[in-house]
């Protein structure tokens, strides 16, 4: 079955430093692959996504490449600041499903 | 600033009773989706619901709860009767299920359920 293996947490980071969040997958086809992101008391937004190979997804200053002969696609951001603190959830879909699987979360506490 | 709605955020009960929980998709969504998020077992999914029609409902305890679409705009998500286990934070999402953002989903704020 499809599986998502997120590097635990929390990721303690001064502001301005650099993050990565490491996520790796295991899936039968060729998935699509997430980044979302909950903040506390509220639900997950998506951050960014890559739906083949070599894609990379950006926002906000937040990158992740689609790397398939690795099975990974990890998070990066330059310079993080304290408003990024939160949880950040990997995910994949397999194509012709709709629905997600996660990752169990990183919680990442930035601190001015 | 379309988003998903649910209610209720908050859910406090005792074990045995009925909880229903509902969500609003986004207009023009055709998928919607429960997901149940715990500190044990993070965000798994219950079911999953394309033109109203159920596809996935594997991910459900099918003896104690069940998932409708009544119409385009409502989904309803039962637990009959509830048990202590079943207190985790239920989200719906719903996603447009075509065009570039065919595959992204939409997710409400959640409903916290707390079972006594």
């Amino acid at each position: 079955g499809n599986s998502v293996t997120q590097m635990e947490g929390p990721v303690t980071l001064s502001e301005e430093a650099f993050l990565t969040i490491n996520c790796t997958y295991t899936a039968t086809g060729y998935p699509s692959l997430f980044w979302y992101v909950q903040y506390p008391g509220e639900g997950l937004q998506l951050l960014l996504k890559a739906t083949k190979a070599d894609d990379k997804g950006s926002n906000k200053g937040f990158e992740a490449t689609y790397r398939k002969e690795t099975t990974s696609f990890h998070l990066e951001k330059g310079s993080v600041q304290v408003s990024d603190s939160a949880v950040y959830f990997c995910a994949l879909s397999e194509p012709g499903r709709r629905a997600l699987t996660f990752g169990s979360g990183t919680r990442l506490q930035v601190q001015p | 600033d379309a988003r998903v709605t649910q209610t209720p955020r908050d859910k406090v009960t005792e074990m045995g009773q009925e909880v229903t929980m509902r969500c609003q998709p986004i207009l023009g969504h055709n998928t919607v989706f429960w997901y149940r998020q715990t500190m044990m077992q993070g965000l798994e999914l219950l079911a999953y619901f394309r033109n109203r029609a159920p596809l996935d409902d594997s991910g459900m305890p099918k003896d104690r709860f069940s998932a409708e679409m009544p119409d385009a705009t409502l989904a309803t998500l039962k637990i009959q009767p509830s048990e202590p286990r079943d207190s985790a934070v239920y989200f719906c999402a719903s996603g447009p299920g075509a065009g570039s953002s065919y595959n992204e989903q939409f997710f409400g704020p959640g409903t916290r359920l707390t079972v006594l």
